[in-house]
């Protein structure tokens, strides 16, 4: 499979935890977004990075929220001091680095805050 | 700043007739717009885009959407709708052009129910 892939599928941590979710991108694309969706909303925006730089990080992404790139591939997103509010499902998308492309979406991280 | 409005939450259509899912926007500048449509537990499928050129984009599975500038609208429409293509679709515009940051900004959605 050549697609975009997130581990892990499903995380149901207790308040307080630290998590950390796993993105593997299309190997060609060099730019890779984060995204976070909640029940009945669309995607919010909340970093993107192109190779190894993060370019920009949304309001969304408070302190406790911090994401990497090392080298340019896989991407991870940790959460610190987790909380309710940030029940989620986390999705992380690939792009080629062209104009005008459509973006790939993984499957997702579901977190459950308890 | 950039907005996608859904204004249905949901539509419901007989399979074998037409459907519409409707989408507006408000960008500064030129639209870049896009829809995609999400299965239970699956991510984000792209359809289709428009970038520039035809109003009338063609996607995947027989979808197609058209532009209209003057109503800032990007609809999502399919002559002859199928059970199969019940999901949930999203409209989204590119909130950057030229080589930067393509963040997309997401309509809420509008649930798409094909009864047989």
């Amino acid at each position: 499979d050549t697609g975009v892939s997130q581990n892990p599928r499903h995380k149901i941590t207790k308040r307080g935890q630290n998590v950390t979710f796993r993105c593997d991108p299309i190997s060609e694309h060099n730019r890779l977004y984060w995204y976070r969706q909640t029940l009945g909303q669309g995607p919010e925006f909340l970093t993107y990075f192109q190779n190894e730089a993060q370019l920009e990080k949304s309001r969304l992404l408070s302190d406790r929220f911090s994401a990497e790139r090392p080298k340019g591939s896989f991407s991870t997103l940790e959460i610190q001091r987790t909380e309710q509010g940030d029940s989620a499902m986390y999705l992380c998308a690939s792009e080629p680095g062209l104009l005008y492309n459509e973006q790939f979406f993984g499957p997702g991280t579901r977190l459950t805050v308890l | 700043a950039q907005s996608v409005a859904q204004p249905e939450d949901q539509v419901n259509v007989a399979e074998g007739n037409p459907l519409t899912v409707k989408c507006t926007y408000s960008v500064s500048g030129n639209p870049y717009l896009f829809w995609y449509v999400q299965y239970p537990n699956r991510g984000l499928q792209f359809l289709l885009k428009y970038i520039t050129g035809d109003n009338l984009v063609k996607g995947s599975y027989g979808f197609e959407a058209e532009f209209n500038k003057s109503q800032t609208s990007f609809h999502l429409k399919k002559p002859s709708a199928l059970v199969s293509d019940s999901a949930l679709y999203f409209c989204a515009v590119s909130s950057k052009a030229g080589g930067a940051t393509n963040k997309l900004i997401f309509g809420t959605g509008t649930l798409l129910a094909v009864q047989p």
